[in-house]
């Protein structure tokens, strides 16, 4: 069983819709958990970091974490055309994060 | 500031063969993680260079080594290559001191194929 697990689509959506992406777990000592946007031919980018349970806004982006089900969630509002990319989970069990443990991946596609 | 940036953008090998990557990281940036990414599949740390040394390593064989140089850029070698190393080949680079939810900044990677 993988540590993380991750649908990996691929998801298309209308612009405007709300995207819900999730991934799950086995590891219950995962404590910071991240959230990567990858782009064609590009290294991934931080999107978003919790830490533990609960729910973190920024803009249109929401993550939340339910570590009693080692579930991790990921809300686009109002998606537009330049989200469109890989959307990559990522967990650590370390404070400093010296080792992060990625999802495989889910590709959504924003249709105009 | 030019960001984390990795050389050669591509490369094409044959089995058996040895294969050096390159890496510099983000201005001011001392730490040089190493991380394989096949395709269709999320990144997989390989290891971590601070201090010129080793910190940690993944679960790869130890056909998969590193170096840091004093400058802090860092090459990722691999030998006796098999067809199951085509991947690419990301660096991410930090701080020492970032903690996880600071921004750890990936390059583009290297697109290394196998055959």
């Amino acid at each position: 069983q993988k540590e993380v697990e991750q649908d990996p689509g691929p998801l298309s959506v209308p612009e405007g819709a709300i995207v819900s992406l999730n991934c799950t777990y086995s590891n219950s000592a995962f404590q910071y958990f991240m959230w990567y946007r990858q782009y064609s031919r590009k290294g991934p980018e931080l999107l978003m970091y919790t830490y533990s349970s609960g729910n973190k806004e920024d803009g249109r982006f929401t993550a939340q974490v339910d570590k009693s089900s080692k579930y991790i969630s990921l809300f686009i509002r109002d998606s537009q055309p330049s989200d469109s990319a890989t959307y990559l989970c990522a967990m650590s069990v370390s404070y400093t994060g010296n080792q992060f443990y990625f999802g495989t991946g889910t590709s959504l596609t924003v249709i105009p | 500031d030019a960001g984390v940036t990795q050389s050669p953008t591509h490369l094409i090998k044959t089995r058996g063969q040895q294969v050096t990557l390159r890496c510099s990281p983000k201005s001011g940036h001392d730490t040089v993680s190493w991380y394989q990414q096949a395709l269709g599949q999320g990144p997989q740390f390989i290891f971590q260079y601070y201090e010129e040394e080793e910190r940690q390593r993944g679960n790869f064989p130890d056909r998969f080594s590193g170096h840091q140089f004093p400058n802090y850029s860092s090459e990722l070698n691999v030998n006796a290559l098999l067809l199951g190393d085509s991947a690419l080949y990301l660096c991410a680079s930090r701080t020492g001191t970032t903690l996880v939810g600071d921004t750890q900044y990936f390059g583009p990677g290297t697109r290394l194929t196998v055959l």
